[in-house]
């Protein structure tokens, strides 16, 4: 069945530097979609790719969708202690509404 | 709008016992999912209903669990005998067919069987 990776598992970064997670499907995506969660709370939406190719940008974050629609990536420019929690990817196949969440990747941001 | 909402917020119970956890959608979602979240095994998705019809329960663990969706404003999850291996956080999602089609997550319920 279709499977979601996510590395790394952990990043722990200084206050100021870059962070970025990456994730793979084993299957071509029809689209994917990037949640977060602070400790201690629950996933919340922050963007979804649709496109082959795609970029799109939230301030600090960029999001890549791979051009075989298969990987995706969220890149933190400048972290900053609010950023502090763990990031998901979120991919959904070809058929169906059926969404497949990665594991994940806990970002810690020291001061 | 409220959000979703899930009752209980924290529910500890003994092995064996019947557990019932609830959950309203946003107004006007068509869609309801309902998520296991473990250290050990993510996030899961245990299944997921469409217009309250469950349409893929491929997630869920076994006949213990069981989930049901009478109105567009409520669903249950249930399960019963709970075991400790149960002891997660269940939450609820939904989701519009149109537009981003992005999940509102509730807050969940954190699951405690002794």
């Amino acid at each position: 069945g279709q499977q979601v990776m996510q590395i790394p598992q952990y990043q722990h970064v200084q206050e100021g530097e870059d962070f970025t997670t990456y994730c793979n499907s084993s299957t071509t995506l029809s689209n994917i979609q990037w949640y977060k969660q602070r400790p201690g709370g629950h996933p919340v939406f922050l963007i979804q790719l649709v496109k082959s190719g795609e970029v799109k940008k939230q301030k600090r974050l960029t999001f890549q969708f791979g051009e075989a629609k298969k990987n995706s990536s969220l890149h933190i420019t400048a972290t900053q202690t609010t950023d502090v929690g763990t990031y998901f990817c979120a991919g959904r196949g070809t058929g169906g509404f059926k969404t497949i969440f990665g594991a994940g990747t806990r970002l810690f941001v020291k001061a | 709008d409220a959000g979703v909402i899930q009752s209980p917020r924290h529910e500890v119970t003994e092995m064996g016992q019947e557990v019932t956890l609830r959950c309203k959608p946003i107004s006007g979602h068509d869609y309801l999912f309902w998520y296991r979240q473990t250290m050990m095994r993510g996030l899961e998705l245990l299944i997921y209903f469409n217009n309250n019809v469950p349409i893929d329960d491929s997630g869920m663990p076994e006949d213990r669990f069981s989930a049901k969706m009478p109105n567009a404003s409520f669903s249950t999850l249930k399960i019963q005998p709970s075991e400790p291996r149960d002891s997660a956080v269940y939450f609820c999602a939904s989701s519009l067919r149109t537009g981003g089609n992005e999940q509102y997550f509730g807050p969940g319920t954190r699951l405690t069987v002794t």
